[in-house]
């Protein structure tokens, strides 16, 4: 049973440029949700997505947007990309059905941005 | 706010040795609360999680956590530690009515052989 992947694993990128990030959830996952990981630091919540819609959103600028297709995959796009932006990625999938509403998150391994 | 929070940066114990990892919440009501492990180069796992009910919760790998309300604590033990458990560890909190789950700053576990 395949879990969460996500592509690419690494990329570089210079400032101002944009990028797109991608992830497919584990079979029988519907709900999706994105996070970042400075270096060093704990995953800070960006946006989750159920039903093709942003259902909840951290506290992070519009350049960060997001978007779930009907087969319950999601990308993350990063417009305008900053010094800071550069981070790991994490996709993390969930099924609601899981405990009414406590989001029980499986992980992929991330993807690694740097931004020169 | 809504907030986890883990006093130790870096622990270390010699293998063998037990351990126990520390995590305070602040939420209005009690929490659903998590630990996950990460491992270099491996995604975030799942340790195990609280939800309501027995205080005593019991995870993989031999891990269990205790939930206590008076202390707004759910802190993370392990009898004997292994050299295998070396890692980064984060405890997570998910509020009533989000859908958010904040992370603590992480405990990264060394093990002396």
């Amino acid at each position: 049973d395949a879990g969460v992947t996500q592509s690419p694993t690494h990329l570089i990128k210079t400032r101002g440029q944009q990028v797109t990030l991608r992830c497919s959830p584990k079979s029988g996952h519907d709900t999706v949700s994105w996070y970042q990981q400075a270096l060093g630091q704990g995953p800070q919540f960006i946006f989750q997505y159920y039903e093709e819609e942003e259902r909840q959103r951290g506290n992070f600028p519009d350049r960060f947007s997001g978007h779930q297709f009907p087969n319950y995959s999601s990308e993350l796009n990063v417009n305008a990309l900053l010094l800071g932006d550069s981070a790991l990625y994490l996709c993390a999938s969930s099924d609601p059905g899981q405990g009414g509403r406590a989001n029980v998150l499986t992980f992929g391994a991330g993807s690694r941005l740097t931004v020169l | 706010a809504q907030s986890v929070t883990q006093p130790d940066i870096h622990i270390t114990v010699s293998e063998g040795a037990s351990l126990e990892l520390r995590c305070n919440y602040s939420y209005g009501a009690t929490p659903y609360l998590f630990w996950y492990v990460q491992s270099p180069g491996q995604g975030l796992q799942l340790l195990l999680k609280y939800f309501s009910g027995d205080t005593l919760v019991q995870g993989i790998k031999g891990f269990e956590a205790e939930f206590k309300r008076s202390q707004s604590s759910f802190n993370l033990r392990k009898p004997s530690v292994h050299w295998s458990d070396a890692a980064e560890y984060f405890c997570l909190g998910q509020g009533a009515g989000s859908y958010q789950l904040t992370f603590g700053k992480g405990t990264k576990l060394s093990v002396i052989p």
